[in-house]
Order: C-alpha cells, then sequence, then structure tokens
C-alpha cells in the first residue's frame, strides 16, 4: 500500500502546454506539501496545505496552481509551460511535527 | 535566514570504511531534524529524525546521527558502508509554526561506495 502516491511519474511535454499532477495520501495526515528538486538535487518548498486550506505560499509563479478538494488529494496544475519548469516534484505529507513521507516523484520535461 | 547546511556535496568511501556525512542548522530553524536518503530516480526515504530526548538518534539501515545544541550540528554516521549505500544524502529541518510547518533542505551528500 503506497502511503503516498503521484501521478504521473514521468511527465513530457512542449513549452506553452498546461498539465496536472496529481497527489493522494492513505496516511490521515492533515497536511500535504509541494517540493520541487532542480537539477541540481536542490529541494525547495512551493506550497503547503493544512485541511484544505493554504498554509504556504513560497515566490512561486502564478502559473502554478495548488488545489486540495479534501485533505487527502493535493493536486498542482501548471499554465503554460516553460523550459525552466524542467524538474522533479515531490509530493509530501505530515501530521504535525512528525516526518514528512514523500511520493516518487514526478519527473517533468519540458521540450 | 533560517537555513541547513551541509559542508560536503561529496563524499567517496570505500566499502567497509566508516562514514560521516555533516550537517549544521540555524539556530532560527526549529530543532525537529531530519536525515533522507534519495536513491537514483526514487523519492525520499526517512533514515531517522530527531524530535526530542535523547541527542543520539538511531535509524534504518545502521546509520545513526547525533544532534549537538552547541554546534549547531546533526551529523550522519554510520560504521561500516555498503555498495548499497550509495545514494544521495538530505539532512532537513523543520520550519515550524501553529501546527504544522515547511522542510528546510540542505543541498545534499551524494555519498559514494567504492570496492
Amino acid at each position: 500500500d503506497t502511503a503516498v502516491s503521484q501521478t504521473p511519474k514521468y511527465l513530457v511535454t512542449q513549452m506553452g502546454n498546461d498539465k496536472s499532477i496529481k497527489c493522494e495520501q492513505n496516511l490521515g495526515h492533515d497536511t500535504m506539501y509541494w517540493y520541487k528538486q532542480d537539477s541540481k538535487k536542490f529541494l525547495k518548498i512551493m506550497f503547503s496545505y493544512n485541511n484544505k486550506e493554504l498554509i504556504i505560499n513560497e515566490t512561486v509563479p502564478n502559473r502554478f496552481s495548488p488545489k486540495s478538494p479534501d485533505k487527502a488529494h493535493l493536486n498542482l496544475h501548471i499554465n503554460s509551460l516553460e523550459l525552466g519548469d524542467s524538474a522533479v516534484y515531490f509530493c509530501a505529507s505530515s501530521q504535525g511535527t512528525g516526518p514528512q513521507h514523500f511520493g516518487d516523484g514526478t519527473r517533468l520535461s519540458i521540450l | 535566514a533560517q537555513s541547513v547546511t551541509q559542508l560536503d556535496s561529496q563524499v567517496p568511501v570505500f566499502e567497509e570504511a566508516p562514514v560521516e556525512l555533516r550537517c549544521n542548522y540555524s539556530s532560527s530553524v526549529s530543532v525537529y531534524l531530519f536525515w533522507y536518503v534519495q536513491y537514483p530516480n526514487q523519492g525520499l526515504q526517512l533514515l531517522l529524525k530527531y524530535l526530542s530526548g535523547s541527542t543520539l538518534v538511531k535509524g534504518i539501515n545502521g546509520f545513526e546521527a547525533e544532534f549537538n545544541k552547541s554546534q549547531t550540528s546533526f551529523h550522519l554516521r554510520k560504521p561500516s558502508v555498503h555498495i548499497s549505500d550509495t545514494a544521495e544524502y538530505f539532512c532537513a529541518g523543520l520550519n515550524y509554526g501553529g501546527s504544522q510547518g515547511n522542510l528546510i533542505f540542505g543541498k545534499g551528500t551524494k555519498l559514494s561506495v567504492k570496492p
């Protein structure tokens, strides 16, 4: 049973397209996150939701819009994709100060 | 500014040798600290965590870390590494406020274990 699952695992698309990444967790956690890992492996928070409410919104372009239909799901929609959006996007979830559990990542490549 | 610093970007070591991966955190980061491992083309897996209590924390795969408040360090150690330990290791601190927080990651240390 996968605790945090993301789909798709790989996403290859052209500049200017709109795409979505889905994330689901079955751990019963209240908080979910999106992190971006760049080509140098650096991980940085993008968004955090607690019980469907946006808590953290780092300096991310408006083209990125998270949506949380319920506390078990946090999706990421990206409009007008650019070359610089190529990265690995990780979803995670946690409860309080407990450790964050990560999905396997979505590898986004922009052609 | 809140930060987590991993002092070594790469650590090559021979199999069965001991290893230490260094991590320092800024005092503005909470003392909830974590080490994660990332194998090639995979997600992040929790190795160990320090939330409170004993400063020596034991994790999976024979790893341990010691929380040192005076030196603001949380170094990761293993007495004898295997080839299978080759991976990227990330130290992280919890930026905690209210009932939730995000992780602040170090830039990672690539551990390469050679036969």
